[in-house]
């Protein structure tokens, strides 16, 4: 599948580095989301984008920084991570906010040591 | 906000039987309820949906009922198979364009 892809599919990181994540969706849509998976819990909603502006910030915290240059291109910049920030981050788009079916991108696996 | 509350947990049944989900929410405003599947390494993907103005929705062997006065919606797939083994999660949106998830259920159908 092409729709929503994701980048990179595995992550190692220790707690000082930064890294980012990639997110790209070829569907034409115009909204965005970053959710957490952790084992054994619901998918966490994170951050929502709509029309490349920020609609929902979910209580996340400064070490998480999301961007979307444009409605095509998702980011999710990471810094001084935590243990318990382990986790599959999914992206996913949607044709806009509200009640339309959500794509998800493969996630990223990411272990932070 | 909403909450969604999702049970069980965990479900196995034999090949051949029925499994159903239920799922409430709090939210008396929520009118989309989205039923994403998960199979094991993948990522979600819808299966079925269902809106608030209607109270069923049958797509093969996967149906979806809504109860808008008692706030809950449930998913029944009948002559389960073992590929339908996954974590399914129900959701249902909130103010902002926000879908709210249930915990999900992992579905085991043993052959």
């Amino acid at each position: 599948e092409t729709g929503v892809t994701q980048t990179p599919r595995h992550l190692v990181m220790g707690m000082t580095n930064k890294k980012s994540l990639k997110c790209e969706q070829h569907l034409g849509h115009n909204a965005m989301y970053w959710y957490k998976q952790s084992a054994k819990k619901p998918l966490e909603l994170m951050f929502v984008y709509s029309l490349e502006e920020r609609v929902e910030n979910n209580s996340v915290p400064s070490r998480f920084s999301p961007e979307c240059p444009n409605s095509s291109h998702l980011f999710l910049h990471l810094h001084t991570l935590q243990p318990e920030d382990s986790a599959l981050y999914l992206c996913a788009s949607s044709q806009g906010t509200g009640t339309y079916e959500q794509y998800f991108g493969p996630g990223t696996r990411l272990t932070v040591t | 906000g909403e909450n969604v509350e999702q049970h069980p947990s965990t479900l196995s049944v034999q090949e051949g039987d029925s499994a159903v989900i239920k799922c409430t929410y709090s939210d008396s405003a929520s009118n989309y309820f989205p039923w994403y599947k998960q199979e094991l390494g993948k990522r979600p993907q819808l299966i079925i949906d269902i809106r608030s103005n209607v109270g069923e929705k049958k797509d093969q062997r996967i149906a979806v009922t809504l109860n808008k006065t008692a706030k809950h919606f449930s998913l029944h797939i009948t002559e389960t198979q073992p590929e339908d083994s996954a974590v399914y999660f129900c959701a249902a949106d909130n103010q902002g364009g926000k879908l709210i998830f249930g915990q999900g259920t992992e579905l085991s159908v043993k052959p």
